[in-house]
Formats: C-alpha cells, structure tokens, sequence
C-alpha cells in the first residue's frame, strides 16, 4: 500500500499528553520516522526507526509502532511542540519515500 | 558544522525550466544520499527522489520521471535539482535533505536546506 493517513488537526492542553497517529498497511513491514514543521521552517526529524530519538529531542517526546499504527506521544505538552507533524516511511517492494498528509498539532 | 546551503527563490513562466542548489557542509559529501523533497503553499511534503552522490544514480517518485533531473557536483560537494516544462502547480518550496537508513532500510532524514522558493507565474 502507498498511504499514510493521520488526523488532520489534534489539540492538547499545556502540560496535558497527546498521542498524534499514522496508519498505514506498510508499517507493518518497515519503521515510521516523524517530523516536526513550524511556520517558516524546514522539518525538523524527531523520531526515526519508530522510536528512536536524535540528539537534542527532549525525552517527553516518545513513539512506538504496533501492527499498521505508529503514535507519536508527547507527554507534558509544552507551547514550543506545537506544529505540523509528519509521519514518513516507505513503499512496500521498493525505495520510494512515503509521508502522511500531516497532524496539526495546538498546545491549548 | 553540518549543513546544507540551497540557492535563493526563482520565478518563472509556466512551461520554463528552473535548476535549484544545494551545497553539503561539515561532512563527507558522497558519504549520504540526497534527497530532494517539495512542499506546496499550505500543503504537506512530497518527495521527489534522491541521487546517490558516489556515482549519480537516481531514483525518482513516478510522477516526476522524464521531466525532473537530479544531479551533483563532488568537486564542489553540491546537488542539484532541475525541473523542466514548469506548471503552475509546481509552485513550492524545494527541499534538500541528507538521508540515512535504518535497520528496516526506510530513509530518514536528518539534515535540511532551508528550502527555495519555486514560484511559477505568467
């Protein structure tokens, strides 16, 4: 399958949890990588591998994969998590990149 | 340290061609894919394709074969994306990124240009 589908918009409350997803028949094979977009700004990767995080993405930001669903959580929302978040991961049988249509995310 | 430098905005006339930059930093060139991606105003990111810098081979999502090249440049440590025949529609803002793959040998992205401008008006 080709698509990766997530919730267009998800708000949370300051210092609440929020659990942002992406579907997808191909994440029962291959990893999930996310990113964060803000206004303005080139994406930003905060997760790759499913629930790896790069140097510099502070621990409340966490992920998993489980059958064709990988979530993104954030746990204690903080206003500089607002943004657009995107899941990516690839094509089933080929080297093509895919990316979910993106989440919005408000910090409340 | 560690980035990647993209050409400034360019305006063009549908049915023109437009080549966009992208100069690598702060680490060995050949050593990491590049690929290229695009965002449309208000819109998500679509990938475009890579170019392995080591030999030039390219790999291109279907809907951009035969009109987009990618290219680089060792010597200066820098790639390239033209696209041809431009349509309105491919007004956007044109990313490069630095790849790695994982265990599972999906490709993310660690490293962003700041993105150019693609802006095709009559």
């Amino acid at each position: 399958s080709s698509d990766l589908t997530q919730d267009p918009v998800v708000s949370v409350p300051l210092g609440q949890t929020v659990k942002i997803t992406c579907q997808g028949d191909t994440l029962r094979t291959y990893s999930a990588t996310w990113y964060r977009q803000k206004p303005g700004q080139a994406p930003l990767l905060v997760i790759y591998s499913n629930y790896k995080r790069p140097s510099g993405i502070p621990a409340r930001v966490s992920a998993s994969r489980s059958g064709n669903t990988a979530s993104l959580t954030i746990t204690g929302a903080q206003a500089e998590d607002e943004g657009d978040y995107y899941c990516s991961s690839r094509e089933t049988g080929n080297n093509i990149v895919l990316f979910g249509g993106g989440t919005k995310l408000t910090v409340l | 340290q560690v980035q990647l430098v993209q050409s400034g905005p360019e305006m063009r006339k549908p049915g023109t061609s437009v080549k966009v930059s992208c100069k690598a930093s702060g680490y060995t060139f050949t050593g990491y894919y590049v690929h290229w991606l695009r965002q449309a105003p208000g819109q998500g990111l679509e990938w475009m394709g890579w170019i392995n810098p080591t030999n030039g081979a390219t790999q291109f999502a279907q809907k951009f074969v035969g009109w987009v090249t990618m290219t680089r440049d060792t010597s200066l440590g820098s790639a390239s994306l033209e696209l041809t025949a431009l349509k309105f529609d491919d007004t956007a803002i044109y990313y490069c990124a630095r790849a790695s793959r994982d265990g599972y040998n999906t490709w993310y992205f660690e490293v962003w240009g700041r993105g150019t401008l693609v802006s095709v008006s009559s």
